[in-house]
């Protein structure tokens, strides 16, 4: 039992350029979600999922798409990269489909830099 | 749209010394949540407190939610190096709204 994976850990990117961070959990979890991490903060939504085929925005959405086609993974994708994208993007998922009245399990983080 | 706030940002204690953090909300909560994140990992639960007034321990670790369901706090008893970290609160408004989390309490222990 892996719990969330996230990958890659590290990544620096050129503004323009566009990628995929992935995320996965095998814990059979419906709800799924990506943070980012800013200094002083704390940890914004940028989208989440209650379920296979079923997405939605968090507080902040722009620049960033999801896709939720199984259970187990959840990818965001960057379209084209911003210095403001430059952050630590956090995976999470949790059995309460509503996310918010049982634990979440996050992932170890992605560091993107983008120059 | 709710919000929910943390104090301090940041606190610098004396190994041995009590500490506490405040998460206030704007609105009405369901649930509390707080998470502790070492310094470079990630978030990972402590607790959740469901119940008006509802105190929970952990060994030195006491969690509190206000009789309104409005505030809750955290107080750690005697602060150890292995503290050191930042602390989240999590607020549910309930229904099929999300966690927001509020901005975190950087805890660091001079040992």
């Amino acid at each position: 039992n892996a719990g969330v994976t996230q990958t890659p850990k590290f990544q620096v990117l050129k503004t323009g350029q566009s990628m995929t961070l992935q995320c996965a959990q095998d814990m059979n979890h419906e709800y799924m979600s990506w943070y980012r991490q800013d200094p002083g903060m704390g940890l914004r939504l940028i989208h989440y999922s209650v379920g296979a085929g079923i997405t939605d925005q968090g507080e902040v959405p722009n620049g960033y798409n999801v896709s939720r086609s199984t259970t187990e993974d959840f990818p965001l994708r960057l379209l084209s990269a911003a210095p403001s994208q430059t952050s630590v993007y956090f995976c999470a998922s949790s059995p309460d489909v509503s996310g918010g009245r049982e634990t979440q399990y996050f992932g170890p983080g992605t560091r993107l830099l983008v120059l | 749209g709710q919000q929910v706030m943390q104090i301090p940002q940041y606190q610098h204690v004396q190994e041995g010394e009590d500490f506490t953090t405040y998460c206030n909300s704007s609105t009405t909560l369901s649930n509390i949540q707080w998470y502790k994140q070492r310094p470079g990992g990630h978030p990972v639960f402590l607790i959740q407190l469901v119940k008006s007034g509802e105190v929970k321990k952990q060994k030195r670790l006491t969690f509190q939610f206000g009789e309104a369901k409005k505030n809750s706090s955290l107080h750690i008893t005697a602060t150890q190096t292995t503290d050191v970290g930042t602390y989240f609160c999590a607020g549910h408004g309930g229904s099929q709204g999300n966690l927001i989390f509020g901005k975190g309490t950087k805890l660091s222990v001079k040992p």
